[in-house]
């Protein structure tokens, strides 16, 4: 099985800040990373397909990166609304797998 | 508007059964893979299964592989999760998804609300 290594597990940031998150995939996986937020309660929404396409209506300041093993997901300037945990999910090979989640938190 | 809703869930004992089901509107369910996530309480999301437009492909994930059923009523817009031999860590929020494309290789991108097993005693 694939296994999705995400980073870090929480991050804590202040209004404005970039932010980084990384996955690291066991094996290639090509282009196959998708990037979700998930709000407290709510079901997971798709921000990022094919590791680096913004789905439609999602900000622009939103961002994805990367292919093979390495894939980075950027927000550039964080806004309080981005408060929420973010996912990566890898569905090159099944059983298709999610990384283990980063908690954001605004400073 | 594209539109997942889940039902079925609820409390059931160890060792019990429970069917979940997922209906749809807004588009053409049959043309579209279909897939299960749950997520235990506090914890991550976890993949479960997959089945294709035409139930001709479908995959488990280890952890339920032989306790759960994935089907698919496409006359009905309708998902299905039958599980088995339920667990108290089976115990979770239970989403299903639509694939985004019905043309290449793509992740999940509309979600259900999603339905809350409990397992005990």
């Amino acid at each position: 099985d694939i296994q999705m290594t995400q980073s870090p597990s929480s991050l804590s940031a202040s209004v404005g800040d970039r932010v980084t998150i990384t996955c690291q995939a066991s094996q290639d996986i090509r282009k196959y990373v998708n990037w979700y937020q998930q709000k407290q309660g709510k079901a997971p929404k798709l921000l990022i397909y094919d590791a680096s396409n913004l789905e439609t209506g999602v900000p622009s300041r939103f961002s994805g990166s990367g292919s093979g093993t390495d894939f980075t997901f950027t927000i550039s300037s964080l806004q309080p609304e981005d408060i929420a945990t973010y996912y990566c999910h890898q569905y090159d090979n099944p059983p298709y797998t999610f990384g283990q989640g980063t908690k954001l938190e605004i400073k | 508007e594209v539109q997942l809703v889940e039902s079925g869930g609820g409390l059931v004992q160890p060792r019990g059964s429970l069917r979940l089901s997922c209906v749809v509107s807004g588009f053409t369910f049959s043309s579209y893979e279909m897939t299960w996530v749950r997520q235990a309480p506090g914890k991550g999301l976890e993949w479960l299964s997959y089945i294709s437009g035409s139930s001709s492909t479908i995959y488990y994930a280890d952890s339920v592989r032989g306790r759960f059923t994935v089907s698919r009523d496409n006359a009905k817009n309708s998902l299905y999760l039958q599980m088995n031999s339920l667990r108290a860590d089976d115990t979770a929020v239970y989403y299903c998804a639509r694939i985004r494309s019905t043309i290449v290789v793509a992740g999940p991108d509309y979600w259900g609300q999603g339905t809350l097993v409990t397992v005990s005693s």
